[in-house]
């Protein structure tokens, strides 16, 4: 299966910073990578599909970008409302996988 | 508005059974992808199975660590998905969602419901 690594861990930033959040896949997923934000006690929630197309409702703030195996996700600038985990995902290949996660916390 | 409720979470004991339900409203279940992905506690996200619209021949997958043990059902008169959850072992203990794609095809969620909490214990 496909794995995918988020880096970093975690990010410590103040509202208003630039968030930049990767996500590395072993081996080509070509564009089929989401990203899902989760706050606690929350269903995931869909930000950017087919890499970088944003989902209904989602805040021009985010953005998607990359391809193959390479992938970010950038948030221009933080919402108090922002901080929480990210996730990536692939379909490009059975069985679908996500990433760690990424924590992004408030400094 | 698309919208997705879980339900029949709960304590079972090893070896035991469970019969998850996902009732939607705002579409129509047999036209849509629709994917059950669980969540242990304080952990990461985990892709349990999936099962395609009937228009792309409603076959169903399932991650290698429930093949076997969990099976998909639909009732299409009752617009709900199910997860039927056999041989359970302390390792399924998580948070179950169901997600669809809506008008997507793949395997993306576009949608989520809350979660139903299932522990598996003595």
């Amino acid at each position: 299966e496909i794995v995918l690594t988020q880096s970093p861990a975690t990010l410590s930033l103040s509202p208003g910073d630039r968030a930049t959040l990767s996500c590395w896949a072993s081996q080509s997923v070509t564009i089929y990578l989401a990203w899902y934000q989760q706050k606690p006690g929350q269903a995931p929630r869909l930000l950017i599909y087919d890499s970088s197309n944003r989902a209904t409702g989602i805040p021009a703030r985010f953005s998607g970008s990359g391809s193959g195996t390479d992938f970010t996700l950038t948030i221009s600038s933080l919402e108090p409302e922002d901080f929480a985990v990210y996730y990536c995902q692939q379909r490009s290949n059975w069985p679908p996988t996500f990433g760690q996660g990424t924590r992004l916390e408030m400094k | 508005e698309v919208q997705l409720v879980e339900s029949g979470g709960g304590l079972v004991k090893p070896g035991g059974s469970l019969r998850l339900s996902c009732a939607a409203s705002g579409l129509t279940i047999s036209n849509a992808w629709m994917s059950w992905v669980r969540q242990a506690p304080g952990k990461g996200l985990e892709w349990v199975g999936r099962i395609k619209s009937k228009a792309d021949g409603g076959t169903t997958e399932y991650a290698a660590p429930v093949k076997g043990r969990f099976t998909f059902s639909k009732d299409d008169s009752q617009n709900t998905l199910y997860l039927q959850m056999n041989g359970l072992q302390t390792e399924d203990t998580a948070v179950y969602y169901c997600n669809t794609g809506g008008d997507f095809r793949g395997t993306f969620g576009h949608y989520w419901g809350q979660g139903t909490l299932v522990t598996v214990s003595s």
